[in-house]
């Protein structure tokens, strides 16, 4: 059973450091999600892909955060020039379109910004 | 604005006996309502579900109620066993939009 998975599961970084997270879906849902969640809080959308299109963005997404999915498969999320207030849990999640609204989450990237 | 709040941030109950999780939610565009189940170091695992044409979902010793009046929803879970302490999540979406609106959680723990 190959669920969702990221990596890194944790990644430290100084104040002003790009980082870049990577999440591998279900193989074969056709839906990605990005989430962020911090301390006492529940998860919080970041943005949503069909496919390789990105069809969604939240505006907690702000310019320095861009995120990929090449070819439909896996995903990539790039914070850039890091800030501490970006320390947080980054969740993907992945579902099947037509297989209602259960989404699929990995174990999430700790970031830590020093 | 937090549109789903759940206003325990945590929950005690005796192995056993019945443990009630309420998530309330403000936005009455909302038409799905999932409960999610996180433990430490591990993403949030789907539990249990319901749509809004429903006011009841039973599975197994979980139970979701939807009152849409009040726009109130509660998750039962009975009887209470220790593998289930953890933190619950309320979530809501508007079917045909995506995204996935969570509540704050509540951290249940269930005593022997």
């Amino acid at each position: 059973d190959t669920g969702v998975s990221q990596n890194p599961r944790h990644k430290i970084t100084k104040r002003g450091q790009n980082v870049t997270f990577r999440c591998d879906p279900i193989s074969e849902h056709n839906r990605l999600y990005w989430y962020r969640q911090t301390l006492g809080q529940g998860p919080e959308f970041l943005t949503y892909f069909q496919n390789e299109a990105q069809l969604e963005k939240s505006r907690l997404l702000s310019d320095r955060f861009s995120a990929e999915r090449p070819k439909g498969s896996f995903s990539t999320l790039e914070i850039q020039r890091t800030e501490q207030g970006d320390s947080a849990m980054y969740l993907c999640a992945s579902s099947l379109g037509s297989g209602g609204f259960r989404q699929f989450f990995g174990p999430g990237t700790r970031l830590t910004v020093l | 604005d937090q549109q789903v709040k759940q206003n325990s941030p945590s929950l005690s109950v005796q192995e056993g006996r019945i443990s009630i999780l309420n998530c309330d939610y403000t936005n009455s565009m909302f038409d799905y309502f999932l409960w999610y189940k996180k433990y430490p170091a591990e993403g949030p695992t789907f539990l249990i579900s319901i749509s809004s044409i429903k006011d009841k979902n039973e599975d197994g010793r979980f139970t979701v109620f939807l009152n849409k009046s009040a726009k109130h929803l509660s998750l039962h879970i009975v009887p209470s066993q220790p593998g289930d302490s953890a933190v619950y999540f309320c979530a809501a979406l508007i079917q045909g939009a995506q995204k996935l609106v969570f509540g704050q959680g509540t951290r249940l723990t269930i005593n022997p």
